[in-house]
């Protein structure tokens, strides 16, 4: 079945130490994207990739890296940079990069950083 | 500036009830898209459905529908005879067209659907 896998679906990690999310879709969708989710809030933009080994910042990318080096693969580094980490995060793609269509979501990974 | 408002943060209704749930965005885009997803308590979105901003004609799935309405900015959602399945966070999204891949998310609404 075609979809986006995320994993681990829980993540734990000392405070310090960089830790790397994975996301791969074996859609054929040419953009990819990383949200974070805080409880009672609305998906934030972490990063985009349109495009193999192009990647831009959304909102919020401090403390975070990418890379795009597969069409299939967009790893999300949460880097001790970060202040406050503890959080949901979901990766999405979409069929076309710069189009207008829907965004398909993995099951999302949950980071608790003490 | 680019927003989208979900006023409710938590709605309970009973089963068979319906609903609605609003949303209200703001943009200076001519061109844009909105979008429902759907959060299951298992943490993944779903899509719902996408609408351009030159169309709006209401949309009828199943037990769910769709008002927008330009005038008063809103793309509102009405589940029928809701049922226990529906219980879940749905979220609003605003596309501008000329604001590259940035999906303004709205903060969601919570509905719980009682047996």
């Amino acid at each position: 079945d075609g979809g986006i896998t995320q994993s681990p679906k829980y993540l734990f990690r000392k405070e310090g130490q960089n830790v790397t999310l994975s996301c791969e879709q074996n859609l054929n969708h040419d953009a990819m994207y990383w949200y974070r989710q805080d409880p009672g809030q609305g998906l934030r933009l972490i990063y985009y990739s349109q495009i193999v080994n192009d990647f831009q910042k959304g909102d919020i990318a401090e403390g975070y890296s990418v890379s795009r080096e597969k069409k299939e693969s967009f790893p999300l580094t949460v880097t001790s940079a970060q202040k406050n980490p503890t959080a949901f995060y979901l990766c999405a793609s979409s069929i076309e990069a710069g189009g207008t269509y829907e965004q398909y979501f993995g099951p999302g990974t949950r980071l608790t950083v003490t | 500036a680019q927003k989208v408002t979900q006023a409710q943060t938590e709605i309970s209704v009973v089963e068979k009830e319906d609903v609605t749930l609003d949303c209200v965005y703001e943009t200076r885009d001519t061109t844009y898209y909105l979008f429902w997803y759907k959060q299951p308590p298992s943490g993944e979105l779903v899509f719902l459905i996408r609408r351009n901003s030159f169309d709006e004609q209401n949309e009828i799935s199943g037990r769910y529908s769709w008002n927008f309405q330009k005038s008063t900015s809103s793309f509102n959602f009405t589940i029928t005879a809701s049922q226990v399945v529906d219980s879940a966070v749905y979220f609003c999204a605003l596309l501008p067209y000329n604001y590259g891949q940035n999906f303004v998310f709205g903060p969601g609404t919570r509905l719980s659907v009682l047996p």
